[in-house]
């Protein structure tokens, strides 16, 4: 594909349950990140790979929180025993490098996760 | 605390006129200012930028201002155009660090 794509585009969970959100970089973009954007707020950083290795992961808000890139492609971000206030939309974005003042960023449309 | 705010949540200006989005930040590291336009359903799309090197960075209907000594950029649209209705978010960069700290938004409505 052209752009950022992210899998599923909207997930329900119940209170509890574990899930997983898909990402799919541009091809040949050795770097992609994590973003968690709440309700009216804008998105906030949550970690980023450069190829499979997570080279920051400060914005992980709890240990529930895991993602992975094991084979540097695509991404996978886990969420364990899901809590209402995960209730966000999570975007990928992927680029060349890590500075986006060097690397524009693309961004994927975004995962709605709604916890009940 | 945030270091990077849009105080004004929403916009709105009649299609042809100037828009102006404001931004204020306070973290001294940020040295890479980004706008990003983002439409229903769809990620955040790069607009422009400006290095804190600069103080002004034109491309076609899009400028970003930055005043350093005030911590303050400013995105002008000129004219503005209905297609230009998206939430445009504010975006700062400690280009050491490598990451983005992104403002709260704001939804601009261009009116025909």
């Amino acid at each position: 594909g052209a752009g950022v794509s992210q899998s599923p585009r909207y997930k329900v969970a119940k209170r509890g349950q574990d899930v997983a959100l898909r990402c799919d970089p541009i091809s040949g973009h050795v770097s992609l990140f994590w973003y968690q954007q709440a309700l009216g707020q804008g998105p906030e950083f949550l970690t980023y790979f450069q190829n499979e290795a997570q080279l920051d992961k400060s914005g992980l808000p709890s240990d529930r929180f895991f993602a992975e890139r094991p084979e540097g492609s695509v991404s996978t971000l886990k969420i364990q025993r899901t809590q209402q206030e995960d209730s966000a939309v999570y975007l990928c974005a992927s680029s060349l490098g890590l500075a986006a003042a060097y690397n524009e960023q693309f961004f994927g449309p975004g995962t709605r996760l709604t916890v009940l | 605390d945030q270091q990077v705010k849009q105080n004004s949540p929403s916009l709105s200006v009649q299609e042809g006129r100037i828009s102006i989005l404001n931004c204020d930040y306070t973290n001294s590291m940020f040295d890479y200012f980004l706008w990003y336009k983002k439409y229903p359903a769809e990620g955040p799309t790069f607009l422009i930028s400006i290095s804190s090197i600069k103080d002004k960075n034109e491309d076609g209907r899009f400028t970003v201002f930055l005043n350093k000594s005030a911590k303050h950029l400013s995105l002008h649209i000129v004219p503005s155009q209905p297609g230009d209705s998206a939430v445009y978010f504010c975006a700062a960069e400690d280009t050491n660090a490598g990451k983005s700290t992104f403002g709260d938004g704001t939804t601009l409505t261009v009116k025909p």
